[in-house]
């Protein structure tokens, strides 16, 4: 089983659409969450950090569940540009040390 | 501000030959890592420097890998005798701080390598 899993996609939607993305993670050690974005070509950004308590920015929410080991990403009225690959990335103990681990993306495509 | 730079932005190598990666973090940053992304993949750790500390090395792939962080800033990632499975993109981050914690990591552009 992979340490940070996620949904490949891709997923296509229409403009103005919600779209929720979904990662589970194996580690139970894990300490911080966040959801980075990659554009084609081009290095991850940070989209958001994930806290237990939920977050919300904008037309993005990101949810925590430490129980079940599951962080998801919720965009609505989706944009155009949001189309992109969205990376869910977990630093988690590690033997000793911390790692930081990358989901493999979900790639999401906002079409007129 | 200036971000995390990394040159050169392409390399193109004969299978066999070494090559050298380099990695300008943000200045102040303590944290700095490696990754290589291969194409439609996602990013594989190679290796993280923090601080003063002994980096920890156990994402690399084999020990034709290795890297050195001097004065604990830039960092230049060796790839000895390359193999045509080293063609990937290889991508540097810093953060100021250390992971574990709420740690925003930024990246390079990446030094896109093709071993033919």
């Amino acid at each position: 089983r992979k340490e940070v899993e996620q949904d490949p996609g891709p997923f296509n939607v229409p403009e103005g659409a919600t779209v929720a993305f979904n990662c589970t993670y194996s580690n139970s050690a894990s300490q911080s969450f966040f959801w980075y974005r990659q554009d084609c070509r081009k290095e991850p950004k940070l989209l958001m950090s994930v806290y237990s308590s939920g977050n919300e920015d904008g037309r993005f929410t990101a949810q925590l569940n430490r129980a079940s080991q599951y962080i998801s990403l919720l965009i609505r009225d989706s944009k155009l540009s949001d189309s992109a690959t969205y990376l869910c990335v977990v630093n988690a103990l590690i033997g000793g040390g911390f790692k930081t681990i990358f989901g493999a993306g979900t790639r999401l495509f906002v079409k007129a | 501000g200036a971000g995390v730079s990394q040159s050169p932005s392409n390399k193109v190598t004969e299978k066999g030959k070494d090559v050298e990666l380099r990695c300008d973090p943000i200045s102040g940053h303590t944290a700095l890592y490696w990754y290589r992304q291969s194409l439609g993949q996602g990013l594989e750790f190679l290796i993280y420097f923090q601080g003063n500390s002994a980096p920890d090395k156990s994402g690399l792939p084999s020990d034709r890998f290795s890297a050195e962080r001097t004065g604990g800033s830039v960092s230049t990632l060796t790839i000895q005798r390359t193999q045509q499975e080293d063609s990937a993109v290889y991508l540097c981050a810093s953060s100021i701080r250390l992971a574990g914690t709420y740690n925003e990591q930024f990246f390079g552009p990446g030094t896109r390598l093709t071993v033919l």
